[in-house]
């Protein structure tokens, strides 16, 4: 089926940072992956929307300066937290559209600690 | 508004009880998808079913089941004779063809005690 790679799983980092997270489809083209955040207790809020060669889409509220999206290729997109502050210290997890195979495909997250 | 609204933040029965969870939702669309996803302490999502927006077919899988009632906007999961690794938070989730996002309610955290 359907398979989202997301990488790492978890990560520390020093205040002040950046940190890079990966999401790859291994197995399907994903033209469109969305990026989730979830702090502690809390549901998964959409953060943004990445798109295959073209920007990608913030949701309002959502730091497109902090939080970098790269989308360079049909399997590969990229959400890069910048200067890190330990109030980005959460669980980002990305998604890939692939409804054609029945399910919308998530990673399996990361977790973020700044110290 | 496309909207997922989960009432239960919390649920504890006894193990082998049977629990319901509660998933109302509104969209604008006419064609949409339906989700439940589990997701245990390790973070990771676990998907449990879709339901598209044209069938409203209840479906059981084992000990889990799904009641989808468009006329109430609700799209409601039983667990039967739950069992301890049942525990988890649980989400509903609303797919819209037009805005091609997934949105997720706030989630049911649910303690299946032994």
């Amino acid at each position: 089926g359907a398979v989202v790679s997301q990488h790492p799983s978890w990560v520390i980092c020093k205040s002040g940072t950046s940190v890079k997270i990966e999401c790859r489809s291994l197995d399907f083209q994903a033209t469109t992956m969305f990026w989730y955040r979830q702090f502690p207790k809390q549901s998964l809020m959409l953060m943004a929307t990445s798109n295959e060669g073209s920007k990608a889409t913030y949701e309002q509220g959502v730091e497109k300066d902090k939080f970098l999206i790269n989308h360079a290729s049909l399997t590969l997109s990229t959400l890069t937290v910048t200067s890190a502050h330990p109030e980005d210290s959460s669980f980002y997890i990305c998604s890939a559209p692939a409804l054609d195979r029945g399910v919308n495909t998530f990673g399996s997250g990361t977790r973020l600690t700044v110290v | 508004a496309q909207k997922v609204t989960q009432a239960q933040t919390e649920i504890s029965v006894v193990e082998k009880e049977d629990v319901t969870l509660d998933c109302v939702y509104e969209t604008r669309d006419t064609t949409y998808y339906l989700f439940w996803y589990k997701q245990p302490p390790s973070g990771e999502l676990v998907f449990l079913i879709r339901r598209n927006s044209f069938d409203e077919q209840n479906e059981i899988s084992g000990r889990y089941s799904w009641n989808f009632q468009k006329s109430t906007s609700s799209f409601n999961f039983t667990i039967t004779a739950s069992q301890v690794v049942d525990s988890a938070v649980y989400f509903c989730a609303l797919y819209n063809i037009g805005d091609d996002k997934i949105i997720f309610g706030k989630g049911t955290r649910l303690h299946i005690l032994p």
